[in-house]
């Protein structure tokens, strides 16, 4: 069946360190693929997202390119801050089972320190 | 702020009893889902609601329920806990059910301590 796996955590950087978070897929067809992040105490928000192959999906200075060659959407950024610090999970859209639904990878910790 | 709201915030009970948790979407949204958050299972689909109707189950245990009324709010409800069953709750709604175009927006959670 549909499957993402991310990179475990937790991922420790100084701030202004590079960042890659890495998540591959596998999936039937070409889902729709997501990045949502979980500050401490509050629910996921999505980051960014791609809908087709080779689109780049940005916001708040993060990057992840949609790689249907590799089945990758790694998460990138230049330059994270300490208010970056959160849980971040890699998901994809799929139609299985008669119905549309949502699958997250196991999510990866980010802190960042000052 | 998502506009999802969820409540009780935090829910402390004891092994055997059974709990209601509420969600409200947003505003227009009609589709309601229900994730469990746990350490060792991460984050795991529980059911859907679409406009009233049960639209699709993940891994739901049949001791938990859900509901969506009229006014488009959903419960969770949860019986004969176990210990196990201690994980965070969260609801998301979202417009339309094609997730590919439409985003799910996220409450901020149901804790919820079984001891």
């Amino acid at each position: 069946g549909d499957s993402v796996t991310q990179m475990e955590g937790p991922v420790t950087l100084s701030e202004e360190a590079f960042l890659t978070i890495n998540c591959t897929y596998t999936a039937t067809g070409y889902p729709s693929l997501f990045w949502y992040v979980q500050y401490p105490g509050e629910g996921l928000q999505l980051l960014l997202k791609a809908t087709k192959a080779d689109d780049k999906g940005s916001n708040k200075g993060f990057e992840a390119t949609y790689r249907k060659e590799t089945t990758s959407f790694h998460l990138e950024k230049g330059s994270v801050q300490v208010s970056d610090s959160a849980v971040y999970f890699c998901a994809l859209a799929t139609f299985s089972g008669g119905y549309n639904k949502l699958i997250f990878g196991a999510g990866t910790r980010l802190a960042v320190h000052p | 702020d998502s506009g999802v709201t969820q409540t009780p915030k935090h829910l402390i009970t004891a092994t055997g009893q059974r709990v209601t948790l509420r969600c409200s979407p947003r505003s227009g949204d009609l589709s309601v889902y229900w994730y469990q958050q746990s350490l060792d299972q991460g984050l795991q689909f529980l059911i859907q609601y679409y406009n009233g109707e049960e639209r699709a189950k993940g891994n739901i245990l049949e001791r938990f329920s859900a509901q969506q009324f009229p006014d488009l709010h959903s419960e969770l409800n949860l019986s004969s806990l176990e210990l196990g069953d201690s994980a965070l709750y969260f609801c998301a709604s979202s417009v339309a059910t094609d997730l590919s175009y439409n985003e799910q927006f996220f409450g901020p959670g149901t804790r919820l301590t079984v001891l």
